[in-house]
C-alpha cells in the first residue's frame, strides 16, 4: 500500500460544482500539504497543515478550502470549480524535523469543463 | 523570494550516455534539497535528499551534488537507460514563516533506445 493515498485519481467536473479531493497517509507524519501542478509552472502550494488544529494558506489558496479530519487525513475542496482549476493535484507529507524528506501521493488529475 | 530554476526544460539523449541535470536556487538559506522523479500520470518519487550541510548524495547510478554558496545542485545519471525517461524535479526546503518546499519546473528527460 502507498504511504500517501489520494482519491480520486482522475475526476472530470462541471464549472460551479463543489468537489473534494481526499488524502490519507500511513507515515505518521504531522505535516500535510496540498500542491497543484500546471505545465511550465511547477508545483505550487495551496494549503498546508502542521497538525489537526493548524491550517495555513499557501501561495495560491483562493478558491480552495481544506479540512484536516485527523492526523492521517487532509482533504482539499473546490467550493465552486472553475476551468482554470484544471490541474494535477498532489498531497504530500513530512514530519516536523526540518531535515527530513517529503513523500507524495500519486496525484489527482482534475478537469473542470 | 526563493526561486528554483531547472535547465534544460527538456533533454533527449541516446541510451548509455552520462548526463547532468541542473537545478539553481536564488537564496542559499535552505535546509535541504530533494530530487524527485515524476512519471506520466504518477506521483513524485523521491530520489535523493541532500541536507544543507552535505555536498553530495549517491544512490545507485544517481549522484546529486549541492553547492549552497552558488545556489546550485546537479543530478548526475550514469549510463542512462530508457527506463530513466521521466520528468525530474528538484525542490528546496526553506523557512518562510514556516517550513516550505519550493519546486523547480522540472527537466523532461527522454532516453532513446
Amino acid at each position: 500500500d502507498a504511504d500517501v493515498t489520494q482519491t480520486p485519481r482522475n475526476r472530470i467536473t462541471k464549472t460551479g460544482k463543489r468537489i473534494m479531493l481526499e488524502c490519507s497517509q500511513t507515515k505518521g507524519h504531522d505535516r500535510m500539504y496540498w500542491y497543484r501542478q500546471d505545465p511550465g509552472l511547477g508545483l505550487r502550494l495551496i494549503y498546508y497543515s502542521f497538525d489537526v488544529k493548524d491550517i495555513n494558506k499557501g501561495e495560491i489558496s483562493d478558491g480552495y478550502s481544506v479540512s484536516r479530519q485527523a492526523q492521517a487525513k487532509f482533504s482539499l475542496s473546490l467550493e465552486s470549480a472553475i476551468p482554470n482549476q484544471t490541474a494535477l493535484y498532489f498531497c504530500a507529507t513530512s514530519d516536523r524535523n526540518s531535515n527530513t524528506e517529503a513523500f507524495f501521493g500519486q496525484g489527482t488529475r482534475l478537469t473542470v469543463v | 523570494k526563493q526561486e528554483v530554476t531547472q535547465i534544460p526544460a527538456a533533454l533527449s539523449v541516446p541510451e548509455g550516455e552520462n548526463l547532468v541535470l541542473n537545478c539553481s536556487f536564488t537564496d542559499s538559506a535552505i535546509y535541504n534539497l530533494q530530487w524527485f522523479r515524476q512519471d506520466p500520470g504518477k506521483g513524485l518519487t523521491s530520489l535523493l535528499l541532500i541536507q544543507s550541510s552535505q555536498r553530495e548524495q549517491t544512490s545507485g547510478r544517481l549522484n546529486a551534488s549541492l553547492d549552497k554558496s552558488s545556489g546550485r545542485s546537479t543530478l548526475y545519471i550514469a549510463a542512462s537507460q530508457p527506463g530513466d525517461s521521466a520528468t525530474y524535479l528538484c525542490a528546496v526546503r526553506v523557512f518562510s514563516g514556516t517550513y516550505k518546499y519550493i519546486f523547480g519546473t522540472g527537466t523532461r528527460l527522454k532516453v532513446l533506445a
